[in-house]
């Protein structure tokens, strides 16, 4: 089975701190995907990469960044923390194929302070 | 604008019932539907999916039938289990690269004893 692993399953920064959040992925997929999800507005996309050193924006980019230095790894990263990035946030990979489901992981939930 | 909705917020069912959640899609350009089942402190699973090309499409204890006409997804669960409680999401594909999923907001779905 794909494994897609967060690597903090809950974090508490303050604000104007820098944050990392990696994700890892075990089945070599080309596609990997960063969403936030709030309640009442479902999973939303921040960022996605379709190969290394690749990234494109997503719905809801702004205060976020990415790196995909590596195929297995995308990161997540908040340069400036603020209160509204509070949120559960979601990676997922998926293959190279069209239209293909993504995998998730287990999530992390963020709390800015 | 266009939009992935769902009816209802909250569905309540006796065990044993069957369960209809359904999903409201606005961009007929849409060709991939999918739906995912979110319990607390997870990541999205994946349930089933269905292509444009398609109406109904089964799995094991779920149906999903995509109506293009009035642009409209449901999730049928037969023989509603306790183990089914859990958030719904469906999403769609719009095309382009990297299959780039839109959700919806949810639907809470719980099962009475």
């Amino acid at each position: 089975d794909v494994k897609v692993t967060q690597s903090s399953r809950y974090l508490v920064k303050r604000t104007g701190e820098k944050v990392f959040l990696e994700c890892v992925q075990d089945m070599d997929h080309e596609n990997m995907f960063w969403y936030r999800q709030d309640p009442g507005l479902g999973l939303r996309l921040i960022y996605f990469s379709y190969d290394v050193k690749m990234k494109e924006k997503g719905d809801i980019p702004e205060g976020y960044s990415v790196s995909r230095e590596k195929k297995e790894r995308f990161s997540l990263i908040l340069e400036s923390a603020s209160t509204n990035q509070t949120s559960m946030y979601l990676c997922a990979s998926s293959s190279g194929q069209a239209n293909e489901k993504l995998f998730f992981g287990s999530g992390t939930q963020l709390s800015v302070l | 604008g266009e939009s992935v909705g769902l009816h209802l917020p909250t569905l309540s069912v006796q065990e044993g019932d069957n369960s209809i959640i359904n999903c409201a899609y606005s961009n007929s350009a849409s060709d991939y539907f999918i739906w995912y089942k979110q319990e607390s402190g997870k990541g999205p699973q994946f349930i089933i999916d269905i292509r444009s090309n398609m109406d109904k499409r089964q799995g094991q204890r779920v149906t999903v039938l995509l109506n293009k006409t009035v642009k409209h997804l449901s999730l049928q669960i037969a023989a509603t289990q306790p183990g089914d409680s859990a958030v719904y999401f469906c999403a769609e594909s719009r095309g382009g690269g990297g299959n780039k999923l839109t959700f919806g907001t949810g639907t809470q779905l719980k099962v009475e004893l």
